[in-house]
């Protein structure tokens, strides 16, 4: 079956220009993560969006970051005013309703974001 | 943040079994400890998780201490397709996963 899909692959972008990155989950998951990874790093949680409740914000960087998700489908990441620390890989992930902490989480390939 | 605790790398030979470590000290009695790992230029994959109890699936062995403050995932057979970084995890709070730096595993044919 179709998994987690992330649009677009990559993007380069010079520096101060807005970007959006677009994720897709899997039907039927209400849960869904953005994370990013920085080169040679692990991966930084960033945003969580659990069905109709209010996201978790915490991992947000600044408020240049922000996240959106319509109803319990297709999410997008916006970030403005880009820096060139912003260059990472943008990782979205999708999960059943999490009502303990076991859910599986699924991950996409990633958006390769480059501000130059 | 969880914060957990892995050998920056490891090495092993084809055919052998790997034990790859973490600490997870700041663990709480309801988190689950999820082990991951993530080939070069793709998103992470689930390898196993428990709670209490050790686990085992097609994967993967997961061994978890008593006092739950450490892990160890067991790969039995290394093959080259195991060459990855492999990431413990632990929650905290709702569903969000904290990754660390994670073990860089390099298996040797």
């Amino acid at each position: 079956g179709a998994g987690v899909s992330q649009s677009p692959s990559n993007k380069v972008t010079e520096k101060g220009k807005d970007v959006e990155l677009r994720c897709d989950p899997i039907s039927g998951h209400t849960a869904l993560y953005w994370y990013r990874q920085r080169l040679g790093q692990g991966l930084e949680f960033l945003i969580y969006f659990q069905g109709n409740s209010a996201p978790d914000k915490s991992g947000l960087p600044s408020d240049r970051f922000s996240a959106e998700r319509t109803g319990e489908s297709v999410s997008t990441l916006t970030i403005q005013r880009t820096q060139q620390e912003d260059s990472a890989v943008y990782l979205c992930a999708s999960s059943l309703a999490s009502g303990t902490s076991s859910n599986e989480q699924f991950f996409g390939p990633g958006t390769r974001l480059t501000v130059l | 943040d969880a914060k957990t605790t892995q050998p920056n790398s490891m090495e092993s030979n084809e055919e052998e079994p790997v034990h790859l470590p973490c600490n997870h000290s700041t663990i709480s009695g309801t988190d689950y400890i999820h082990w991951y790992r993530q080939l070069p230029s793709q998103g992470p994959e689930y390898v196993i998780h428990g709670l209490t109890s050790n686990v085992n699936n097609r994967m993967a062995s997961l061994a978890i201490a008593e006092d739950r403050k450490s892990s160890t995932l067991i790969l039995h057979r290394a093959t080259l397709r195991d060459a990855a970084v492999y990431y413990c995890i632990h929650t905290r709070t709702g569903n969000q996963f904290y990754f660390g730096t994670g073990t860089s595993l390099t298996v040797i044919p």
